[in-house]
């Protein structure tokens, strides 16, 4: 079983639409948790940090359920410029040192106008 | 402040060769990390340097792949010899030493094995 499931889509939108990707981990012992995007041919960057309470920056909105093991994001008023590959990723252990992560494989989203 | 930055972004190389990649983490970061992605499948670490030191190599498919750091700056990762299946977008990170959340990547250097 993989460490981190995503469905890799294709998801298609509409510019201004609201667009939810979903993930799962299967070490529930896992303790840090990240969304990151990564445009084509390009490096992945952090989109941002997932935190137990969930957490939003701007139009963007992280969610975690402990008990469910599942992650989620929630675009909101999609731009063209949100289209990329979204990385579900998943710290499993203890420690200050971020040290190794587990990555899904991604979903791709494409938002046309 | 410039970013991690990997050297060749590609390189096409015939099996049994031996190439090597290398990868200059953000000045002051000690952990650095090799990660490698295979096409259609995900990203997957290799192994973790804090400072010289390996700190976890458990990711590092074979004998053929040899990473080092020494002096704790850039790092060097050569494959000897090339198989087909070591073909694949091969990412470098780093991030702080203490509290760090972020890893910052380079953009990859693309092997191409043939």
């Amino acid at each position: 079983r993989k460490e981190v499931e995503q469905d890799p889509g294709p998801f298609n939108v509409p510019e201004g639409a609201t667009v939810a990707f979903n993930c799962t981990y299967s070490n529930s012992a896992s303790q840090s948790f990240f969304w990151y995007r990564q445009d084509c041919r390009k490096e992945p960057k952090l989109l941002m940090s997932v935190y137990s309470s969930g957490n939003e920056d701007g139009r963007f909105t992280a969610q975690l359920n402990r008990a469910s093991q599942y992650i989620s994001l929630l675009i909101r008023d999609s731009k063209l410029s949100d289209s990329a590959t979204y990385l579900c990723v998943v710290k499993p252990r203890r420690g200050s040192t971020l040290g190794r992560l587990y990555f899904g494989r991604g979903t791709q989203l494409t938002v046309w106008p | 402040e410039a970013g991690v930055t990997q050297f060749p972004s590609h390189s096409v190389i015939e099996k049994g060769q031996t190439v090597t990649l290398r990868c200059d983490p953000i000045s002051g970061h000690d952990n650095l990390y090799w990660y490698r992605r295979v096409m259609g499948k995900e990203i997957k670490f290799l192994l973790h340097f804090v400072k010289e030191s390996k700190q976890d190599e458990s990711g590092m498919p074979n004998n053929r792949f040899l990473a080092e750091r020494t002096g704790g700056t850039y790092s060097t990762l050569k494959v000897q010899p090339a198989e087909l299946e070591d073909s694949g977008v091969y990412f470098c990170a780093s991030s702080q030493v203490q509290g760090g959340t972020e890893a910052f990547f380079g953009q990859g250097t693309r092997l191409t094995v043939v």
